[in-house]
């Protein structure tokens, strides 16, 4: 079946650490796209990728990183200088991302605490 | 400044009621709008969405959404509310250039047997 898988499911960091959250497709999409969750805010946009070895910054990018090494792999990592990490964390992709029907499809989310 | 407001934080109803989530853009032209759910510590699933023509559209579980330019709204509608319904649902708007959506708050369904 094709999908967005996303791993791990619940993942735990000491403060000061980086970690690295993985996002796969196998929709043959070109757009990739991580976002944020947090209670009573809905969705706001970390970093997206319009094609491979491209991305660009969204809203939230400071104390993210983020590479796209193959169209199918968009792997975020949570630096130490992001102040408050935890949170929800869901990838998407589209299968461009110009205008026209580009629908994202969202894989499961990683849920990330900091202790 | 571009946003997408959804006025109802929490909404309760009774199964087999019909059901209706508010939905105002703010926009400079008209917008590219979605719904979304959400189930607990899930990803989201798209209902519905809406890029032109006709102003009802029909989605997925018996939804559907009216878009009413006049009142910058696109409010999700379902006649008879199933207990499987309870969700978190998400709006979304998305202009022209690249595919960067919008979200609003959400609105967290529950539902009363």
């Amino acid at each position: 079946d094709g999908g967005i898988t996303q791993s791990p499911k619940y993942l735990f960091r000491k403060e000061g650490q980086n970690v690295t959250l993985s996002c796969e497709q196998n929709l043959n999409h070109d757009a990739m796209y991580w976002y944020r969750q947090d209670p009573g805010q809905g969705l706001r946009l970390i970093y997206y990728s319009q094609i491979v070895n491209d991305f660009q910054k969204g809203d939230i990018a400071e104390g993210y990183s983020v590479s796209r090494e193959k169209k199918e792999s968009f792997p975020l990592t949570v630096t130490s200088a992001q102040k408050n990490p935890t949170a929800f964390y869901l990838c998407a992709s589209s299968i461009g991302s110009g205008v026209g029907d580009n629908e994202q499809f969202f894989g499961p989310g990683t849920r990330l605490t900091v202790l | 400044a571009q946003s997408v407001t959804q006025p109802d934080i929490h909404i309760t109803v009774s199964e087999g009621a019909s059901l209706e989530l508010r939905c105002n853009y703010s926009y400079g032209a008209t917008p590219y709008l979605f719904w979304y759910v959400q189930s607990p510590g899930q990803g989201l699933q798209l209902l519905l969405k809406y890029f032109s023509g006709d102003t009802l559209v029909q989605g997925i579980k018996g939804f559907e959404a009216e878009f009413k330019r006049s009142q910058s709204s696109f409010n999700l509608r379902k006649p008879s509310v199933h207990w499987s319904d309870a969700a978190e649902y998400f709006c979304a708007a998305r202009s022209g250039g690249y595919n960067k959506l919008i979200f609003g708050a959400g609105t967290r369904l529950a539902v009363h047997p």
